[in-house]
């Protein structure tokens, strides 16, 4: 199996800090490393996603960077919210192939206010 | 309203006894999923299909089996032989790009054993 290792399986900030969420990947031949957000009860959904042609991405206060050589990227969540508070999932997969998608093993954040 | 349906939202299974769940997508996704979770193991894959009439196992299959007869379609059933059934289950459809690969998932379905 391919495996997408995660860290740390939880986590707690106040508001306003900076959760940070880690992931490490075997397999060299992906190439897409997206994050999905789940709420309480619901279905996870994408959150950010970076291709490895760049060594980050920013969409408002979320920012994944990516490390190809240490095959590891991370999420960053600045002005962390009480709102943010969620389970968090990074993936990894090969496009075009339509390959699966391999899921690491989840972030619990919680933001106190 | 385009996306991925789930039924029921909760389910009760007795000992023995097999059920089914279902999933259905309008997004005309020609792959469609099935992952199983549990709290700290992440999403783990028990069947895919790329395209109607075919499926292929993934990870867990064991105690599971599915069917693809339309492409909007893609029923789970969870058999007795599966032993440790209670869990959340997650359908999900992708949209496969030149670029990314994007998964919409359904609301899931909380299946307990009593």
């Amino acid at each position: 199996q391919q495996q997408v290792k995660q860290s740390p399986q939880s986590l707690i900030v106040q508001k306003g800090g900076i959760s940070i969420i880690n992931c490490a990947y075997e397999n060299t031949a992906f190439d897409y490393f997206p994050w999905y957000q789940q709420f309480p009860g619901k279905g996870p959904a994408l959150l950010i996603a970076i291709r490895p042609d760049v060594s980050e991405k920013k969409e408002g206060r979320f920012t994944i960077s990516f490390n190809k050589s240490a095959k590891q990227f991370s999420l960053h969540i600045m002005d962390s919210q009480p709102g943010d508070s969620a389970t968090y999932f990074c993936a990894a997969s090969k496009v075009p192939s339509g390959s699966r998608l391999t899921f690491g093993e989840g972030t619990q954040l919680t933001v106190n206010p | 309203d385009g996306g991925i349906t789930q039924s029921p939202k909760y389910l009760f299974r007795k000992e023995g006894q097999n059920v089914t769940l279902s999933c259905e997508q309008n997004l005309n996704h020609d792959a469609m999923y099935w992952y199983r979770q549990d709290p700290g193991q992440g999403l783990r894959l028990i069947y895919y299909s790329q395209i109607v009439n075919d499926f292929q196992k993934g990870d867990i299959a064991e105690g599971y089996s599915v069917s693809r007869e339309k492409k909007e379609s893609f029923p789970l059933t969870v058999t007795s032989a599966q032993k440790n059934p209670t869990a959340f289950y997650l359908c999900a459809s992708m949209r496969q790009g030149a670029s990314a690969t994007e998964a919409f998932f359904g609301q899931g379905t909380r299946l307990t054993v009593v």
